[in-house]
């Protein structure tokens, strides 16, 4: 099955910095979403982008299909953005699969 | 922006215990899932459901689960004779149509087996 990796697995910020969260896969893709879970476990959705480029707010996405990536970019972090963020994906069949994610702090 | 809903949030379980979620995808969706996060973990894909019936489903998904749609609303998992790993946050999803559709998800129900 397709195979889904995200980095950095960690990252600790500052309030107020901008990071780029990474994630790579082995296959074509139809979907391609990115989720923030929340400390109470709740998944949102962020974006569905399985090409081009999106924003909302702080909040952007880039997904390069040819070249097997996506990247989210958070600009200006808030405590609010810490949580950890999922990249999922499908291939041929519809199921999302998952990447590990990357656990993000934002710190005062 | 349509929700799907489950039910209960949480719940705690004797081991060898009977455990049905219960999951209200949105309401002109056609695709209906169960995913599955231990504590710590990625979320991992149970089954698919199509048309009434299973379309995809993984190793995880053996003979101890299974899935219905009881009603034209609703959408149930249900756990047999739970086990101390099945404690993990379970999350139904929904969508409209294969490809080029966001899939949504639940809030997530927690299950404890104690």
């Amino acid at each position: 099955g397709i195979q889904v990796e995200q980095s950095p697995p960690d990252l600790i910020l500052q309030e107020g910095a901008n990071s780029t969260l990474r994630c790579n896969f082995s296959d074509s893709v139809n979907n391609l979403q990115w989720f923030h879970q929340n400390p109470w476990g709740q998944l949102i959705n962020l974006f569905y982008i399985p090409s081009g480029t999106k924003q909302n707010g702080r909040l952007s996405a880039t997904t390069v299909a040819t070249e097997r990536y996506s990247l989210l970019y958070i600009s200006s972090s808030q405590t609010t953005d810490s949580g950890v963020y999922f990249c999922a994906v499908t291939g041929t069949a519809s199921k999302l699969t998952f990447g590990t994610g990357t656990r993000l702090q934002v710190t005062l | 922006e349509p929700e799907v809903t489950q039910t209960p949030s949480h719940q705690v379980t004797q081991m060898g215990q009977e455990v049905i979620l219960r999951c209200v995808p949105i309401s002109n969706h056609l695709y209906f899932y169960w995913y599955r996060q231990i504590l710590g973990q990625k979320v991992e894909f149970l089954v698919s459901f199509y048309n009434n019936e299973i379309s995809e489903k993984s190793e995880i998904f053996d003979d101890q689960f299974s899935v219905e749609r009881p009603d034209g609303s609703n959408f149930t998992l249900k756990i047999r004779s739970t086990k101390l790993e099945d404690s993990a946050m379970y999350f139904c999803a929904s969508t409209r149509g294969l490809g080029g559709n966001t899939i949504y998800f639940g809030e997530g129900s927690w299950l404890t087996v104690v």
